[in-house]
Formats: structure tokens, sequence, C-alpha cells
């Protein structure tokens, strides 16, 4: 089954405390992405990759990292966690080619920092 | 800057039609999309306008006018399950897939 597949789904953590939410899809899209969400926000994109080794950043990357070794993997790292990155996030990826609008989201995960 | 706007919140019964509104301002533009997400869940994709005019997909239309910055979504034959959030996002030219979303406007679907 074709999918986008990200962990943890749920994960309550401390300030500073090194964290990564793993991010995973099947269909070899070469584009991925991360987006967060938050109340009356909609979803604001934090990076994203056109390809292995290629990131670049979105709207709203202070405070995380990621990286793009392989073409499946999308990892999306906060080296030291704020309360402000409480959201809820999703990662996406689409397949290569100019006339397409279609973005395929995992799950989501749901970050709780205290 | 760049901005999408949409209605906050809408509300209709069931068997109605029901247009949600997406005005935008961008660097760039390659095209509007819709999403669909219900509470709780991921978002899908609904529709994709890169062109002036409408796109027809079973009971949801989308409709784009480019010198008008302007699309909207159709939604016919309204459904209890059709409750949810919908999202326009607009694709600008910082990068080629770079997808920029509005904030969604909540449909409340009433028997």
């Amino acid at each position: 089954e074709a999918q986008v597949t990200q962990n943890p789904r749920y994960l309550i953590t401390v300030t500073g405390k090194k964290l990564t939410v793993t991010c995973s899809q099947n269909m070899n899209h070469e584009y991925m992405s991360w987006y967060r969400q938050d109340p009356g926000l909609g979803l604001r994109q934090i990076y994203y990759s056109m390809n292995v080794e290629v990131t670049d950043k979105g709207d709203v990357p202070e405070g995380y990292k990621v990286s793009r070794k392989e073409k499946r993997n999308f990892p999306l790292i906060l080296e030291s966690p704020s309360p402000n990155q409480t959201s809820l996030y999703f990662c996406a990826s689409s397949p290569p080619g100019v006339n397409t609008g279609e973005l395929f989201f995992g799950e989501g995960s749901r970050l709780t920092v205290l | 800057g760049q901005s999408l706007e949409q209605p906050s919140e809408v509300t209709a019964v069931e068997g109605a039609i029901v247009q949600i509104n997406c005005t935008y301002q961008t660097s760039g533009f390659y095209g509007l999309s819709w999403y669909q997400q219900h509470d709780g869940g991921a978002p899908t994709f609904l529709s994709y306008n890169a062109l002036d005019g409408l796109e027809e997909t079973g009971r949801f239309s989308s409709f784009l006018s480019r010198s008008d910055s302007y699309g909207y979504l159709l939604l016919q034959e309204l459904q209890m399950k059709d409750s949810a959030s919908y999202f326009c996002a607009v694709r600008d030219g910082r990068g080629f897939q770079k997808l920029v979303f509005g904030t969604g406007t909540r449909l409340l679907v009433s028997p």
C-alpha cells in the first residue's frame, strides 16, 4: 500500500531533550516536506527536499533540522525542543512533474514539549 | 509577503451546495490545490488547477481565475461526511514545489 509513515504518532517530551520524528514513503517520490499545524494558522512549511541531499528552508525552519540521505526517508530533528514547538507535525511527499499539486500526507505526529 | 484568505467557517445542510472561496497573494504562482482534513486526520488532496477555469471531480469542483488571484471549491449534494476543514494551497515561485496553505475553512453540514 502506498503510504507516508511517521513515527512517533504521539510524543510528550521536556524542554531541551533532542528528538527525531521519522518519515518514510514507499512511493519513490523525489519531493518530501515537513509541515506544522497550529490552530488558526493552518499548515506552515518547515523544510522541504527536492531530492537526496537537497533540502531547503520553508517558512518556519527555526529550531528544526532535516536530512535526506536516502530517497525514502526525511527525518525531522529538534535539537533542543521548546514549548513553542508543541504542535501537530505532518510529513508529505509528492511525485515529480510540473503539473501536480498533490501532496501525500502522513498521519501526523502530535508533539508536546513541557 | 504571501497570503491566502479563506472564510473561517461555513455552515450548510445536507443536499445543499456550498462554495468556499480562496484569494491569494504570492510571489509566484504555479497552481492552486484544495485539501480536505477531517478532525484528527491527515489532509487529503481534492483537486488542482493550474489554468483558468473549472475542474470537476464527482461532487466536487474547483475554479481558478489567475487574473483575479481567486479560486473556489464547490461542493454539491452535501453529505454529513463532508463536514471537515478545507484548505487551499498555492505553489509559489520561490521553490518549484513550495506549497503555501491557507488557514482553512471549517465546513459544518447539518441534517
